[in-house]
């Protein structure tokens, strides 16, 4: 039973326009996600995170927004580029309410920018 | 180092074989995970220590694999007797002490292969 969904195996945009990446979960206990890049032969690459508190966080091109009543959150990428082409994998973690630490990821999504 | 490192990169093994993997962590962190990601899906939590304490190995998914971290810094997973199953990437993470988000940093992984 998957408690973090991707249900997009794959997303094509064109460069310069806007990524959005989705991504749902079950286990209301999560308290922070998490988002990783993930180029062929290399191991994910932290890259954006929020807290179950906020519902949205900014860093330079990414967005992370957080529904947290629909258990949705999804990370917009503007303008993208190239270089943005690779796996993206959704993260959830239940640590902050005293849950395992480790990390439960989605099957990724595969971005894939046009030019 | 700067990251995460592991080896080898890639390791093929015949059914039966014992095989060794090993994780060197960011210096200075004290949490280091073990994660499994088979073909086209998401890694998968296997275990956790915080320094030579191995606090959660409840994602090991048989007494086949066995996890170690002595001087509290490099760490091995183990597997014995491996299977065609076993194939897989092992991903090692490791995760600093005033991490607020959980955010655990990935090496490259090796790429199991068990003929």
């Amino acid at each position: 039973d998957q408690q973090v969904k991707q249900n997009s195996p794959s997303l094509s945009v064109q460069e310069g326009r806007i990524s959005i990446l989705n991504c749902d979960y079950t286990n209301s206990m999560f308290d922070y996600f998490l988002w990783y890049k993930k180029y062929p032969a290399e191991g994910p690459t932290f890259l954006i995170s929020i807290s179950s508190i906020k519902d949205k966080n900014e860093d330079g091109r990414f967005t992370v927004f957080l529904n947290k009543s629909a258990k949705h959150l999804s990370l917009h990428i503007v303008p993208s580029q190239p270089g943005d082409s690779a796996v993206y994998f959704c993260a959830a973690s239940a640590l902050g309410g005293g849950g395992a630490d480790g990390l439960t990821f989605g099957k990724g999504t595969h971005l894939i920018i046009q030019p | 180092g700067a990251g995460v490192s592991q080896s080898p990169r890639y390791k093929v093994a015949k059914r039966g074989q014992d095989v060794a993997l090993r994780c060197d962590p960011i210096s200075g962190h004290v949490s280091l995970f073990w994660y499994q990601q088979a073909l086209g899906q998401g890694p998968e939590f296997l275990t956790y220590f915080q320094n030579e304490a191995q606090l959660d190995k409840s994602g090991l998914p048989s007494d086949r694999f066995f996890a170690e971290r002595p001087e509290g810094s490099v760490s091995t997973l183990k597997i014995q007797r491996t299977q065609q199953e076993d194939s897989a990437v092992y991903l090692c993470a490791s995760r600093g002490q005033w991490s607020s988000y959980n955010e655990q940093f990935f090496g490259p992984g090796t790429r199991l292969t068990v003929l």
